[in-house]
């Protein structure tokens, strides 16, 4: 059980062209999904918290209206990269709690590779 | 501050080696969680162990034994009579209360030889 999937795994995009990518909690609701960044050889970086039904709580320097999520149901939350950039090339990995407000686990996907050229 | 530090960047050891992965963390909780997850070349996460703040026990499972103290506030990772397929990413991380957001350390890169 606990399964998260991502899609798609990688992309490639065009400088200036937006990509979405969808987290899915495969067997259980989620209320909160995180997403994460992890540029090569670093470490993985909270980007954004968001509650099914309400508007994402982004970490400090992350610019919210370039990277849009949504998370409108209790399986599943996208990712927007808008006007997307090389230097937004990276590994983007989400992760998802389920309901049990006492549980500390998150459940990761497997991540998604995006290359903008 | 909350802050998870793994201080080696990366190890080299060769097979059948014992090694052992440093974890230290600071935190303001009386509550939280630590957790240690395997990152091989393909990227996906792959969870290893969860201990909560209340539990100080050590534990063991086949090759791989964690040793939590909060007196140092250290989560050590120790693989014993390691494998080429042990070789990876491993990454400590902090879960707060509240939040429930994980704080990952920078990691350890493993490298087993043959």
């Amino acid at each position: 059980g606990a399964v998260v999937s991502q899609h798609p795994s990688r992309v490639i995009c065009k400088s200036g062209t937006s990509v979405k990518i969808e987290c899915r909690s495969l067997d259980f609701q989620a209320t909160t999904m995180f997403w994460y960044r992890q540029f090569p050889k670093q470490s993985l970086m909270l980007m954004a918290t968001s509650n099914e039904g309400s508007k994402a709580t982004y970490e400090q320097g992350v610019e919210k209206d370039k990277f849009l999520i949504n998370h409108a149901s209790l399986t599943l939350s996208t990712l927007t990269v808008t006007s997307a950039h090389p230097e937004d090339s990276s590994f983007y990995i989400c992760s998802a709690r389920a309901g049990d407000l006492a549980s500390y686990e998150q459940y990761f996907g497997p991540g998604t590779r995006l290359t903008v050229t | 501050a909350q802050k998870v530090t793994q201080a080696q960047t990366e190890i080299s050891v060769v097979e059948k080696e014992d090694v052992t992965l440093d974890c230290v963390y600071e935190t303001r909780d009386t509550t939280y969680y630590l957790f240690w997850y395997k990152q091989p070349p393909s990227g996906e996460l792959v969870f290893l162990i969860r201990r909560n703040s209340f539990d100080e026990q050590n534990e063991i499972s086949g090759r791989y034994s964690w040793n939590f103290q909060k007196s140092t506030s250290s989560f050590n990772f120790t693989i014993t009579a390691s494998q080429v397929v042990d070789s990876a990413v491993y990454f400590c991380a902090l879960g707060l209360s509240g939040t429930y957001k994980y704080i990952f350390g920078t990691g350890t890169r493993l490298k087993v030889l043959a």
